[in-house]
């Protein structure tokens, strides 16, 4: 199962940041988005869509329908700056990730 | 406090093998399904491999089907992955990750290991 991301995409201080990520019927699937900073560990900022764990921030938010899930920055901070990648299952018991986006907070 | 440690990974030769081991703690182990998740220096995650709480069931990425298998002891919390017939292309960091069922989310990461293709 392919998901398909931007792989850079760039957003100044304050701003809102929009991550795309496309798969056939996405929709239909539960979609999570982990960030990445430099040299450290995925960490899960988005599961079920929308949903935020515990102690991240509310500036983070998702959504996902037909072939699309979207990552939603506002007023994004240089702190962002990271690799974000979306991830889904499918019921063929495979677990797909997104190639990933560069987000660049200028 | 959810922690999974990784360890094993090093420098092996083409056609070699390696087994990388993962030491969860802060929850009930045996309660979830675990994966293996890499990173390849510079590109993006890929799943690897995942089992199910009880061990009943396992399954792999194509690319690794047939070299890796993956295994766990729940008694002793722990994770593993044997790496056998070993290529370039799986030289990678090795992230040992948790599963949630209900969530249907990755939830917790460990450091990762990196294992080193090379001759």
């Amino acid at each position: 199962y392919d998901l398909t991301q931007p792989p850079s995409v760039s957003v100044s201080p304050g701003q809102t940041a929009t991550i795309t990520c496309s798969g056939d019927r996405l929709g239909d699937k539960y979609a999570s988005w982990y960030q990445q900073m430099a040299g450290q560990s995925p960490v899960l900022i988005i599961y079920q869509d929308s949903k935020r764990p515990s102690g991240i921030p509310e500036r983070f938010s998702g959504s996902n329908s037909g072939n699309t899930a979207t990552l939603t920055i506002s007023g994004t901070q240089a702190m962002d700056e990271a690799d974000y990648y979306c991830q889904a299952w499918d019921s063929r018991n495979a677990w797909a990730f997104g190639g990933g986006t560069v987000l660049t907070v200028l | 406090e959810v922690q999974l440690v990784e360890s094993g990974g090093g420098l092996v030769q083409p056609g070699g093998s390696l087994r990388v081991s993962c030491l969860a703690s802060g929850f009930t182990f045996s309660s979830h399904w675990m994966s293996w998740v890499r990173q390849s220096p510079g590109r993006g995650l890929e799943w690897v491999a995942h089992i199910k709480e009880d061990g009943s069931q396992r399954f792999y990425v194509d690319s690794v089907k047939g070299r890796f298998i993956l295994s766990r002891d729940n008694a002793e919390n722990s994770l593993y992955l044997e790496m056998k017939t070993v290529k370039v292309e799986d030289t990678a960091v090795y992230y040992c990750v948790r599963w949630s069922r209900a969530d249907l989310t990755f939830d917790h990461w460990g450091h990762g290991t990196l294992v080193t293709v090379s001759s």
